[in-house]
């Protein structure tokens, strides 16, 4: 069964400032797909973004990007530039990408960002 | 922009009573999923819904839990007899797509079941 692991429960980063999250997995494919959702206060969990493993360039999205090693099975989170609004919680997630296999999320536990003015 | 809404936001409900939460995926969005975090804990999958039948399930939904769209707009999940393990925060998410790696589950922003 496909396990996901991010060691840090909570993290701090000052205003501006460059933050990585860190996050494994653990899986027997190939062929898979990687998320990170954040998570407001009592709002609903929103893609950040999202890698396809065969892919072997890291994902991009404004300020957020990702540091994907396969052979490791690590998937970090880089914000660069943290705002105020940065602050919540992520989730790394876990997809297979069999044809006809399964859709369910694979989640870590997350990881509380606080983002200090 | 759409949105999945979930609704009670929070429901409190005594140990051995039926809870039905509520969910209204996005509209042109065709697969259907529940998921559950107990404080402190993963969020885990709970059952994923396609075509009016379940197309999977994790070994948590058992025959307490069932799940329907009745209306073709909302989407439920029911707890026939809740248990004080029940509590938990649950989401509904849904997907236009499977199988694909355009296939982005969108989430609601959670019912919290409180069982007494």
């Amino acid at each position: 069964a496909q396990t996901v692991t991010q060691s840090q429960p909570e993290m701090s980063v000052q205003e501006a400032e460059t933050v990585t999250l860190s996050c494994t997995y653990d899986t027997s494919e190939s062929d898979y797909y990687l998320f990170w959702y954040k998570q407001p206060p009592s709002r609903q969990m929103i893609l950040v973004i999202r890698q396809e493993a065969y892919k072997q360039q890291n994902a991009t999205e404004n300020r957020f990007s990702v540091n994907f090693q396969k052979a490791a099975k690590s998937f970090s989170l880089k914000i660069s530039d943290s705002q105020l609004g940065d602050a919540a919680m992520y989730f790394c997630a876990y997809r297979q990408a069999t044809q006809g296999g399964s859709e369910k999320l694979v989640f870590g536990k997350g990881t509380k960002l606080t983002v200090n003015p | 922009e759409p949105e999945v809404t979930q609704t009670p936001s929070h429901q409190v409900t005594q140990m051995g009573q039926e809870v039905i939460l509520r969910c209204v995926p996005i509209s042109n969005h065709l697969y259907f999923y529940w998921y559950r975090q107990i404080l402190g804990q993963k969020v885990e999958f709970l059952v994923s819904f396609y075509n009016n039948e379940i197309s999977e399930k994790s070994e948590i939904f058992d025959d307490q839990f069932s799940v329907e769209r009745p209306d073709g707009s909302n989407f439920t999940l029911k707890i026939r007899s809740t248990k004080l393990e029940d509590s938990a925060m649950y989401f509904c998410a849904s997907s236009r797509l499977a199988g694909a790696a355009k296939n982005i589950q969108y989430f609601g922003a959670g019912t919290r079941l409180s069982v007494l």
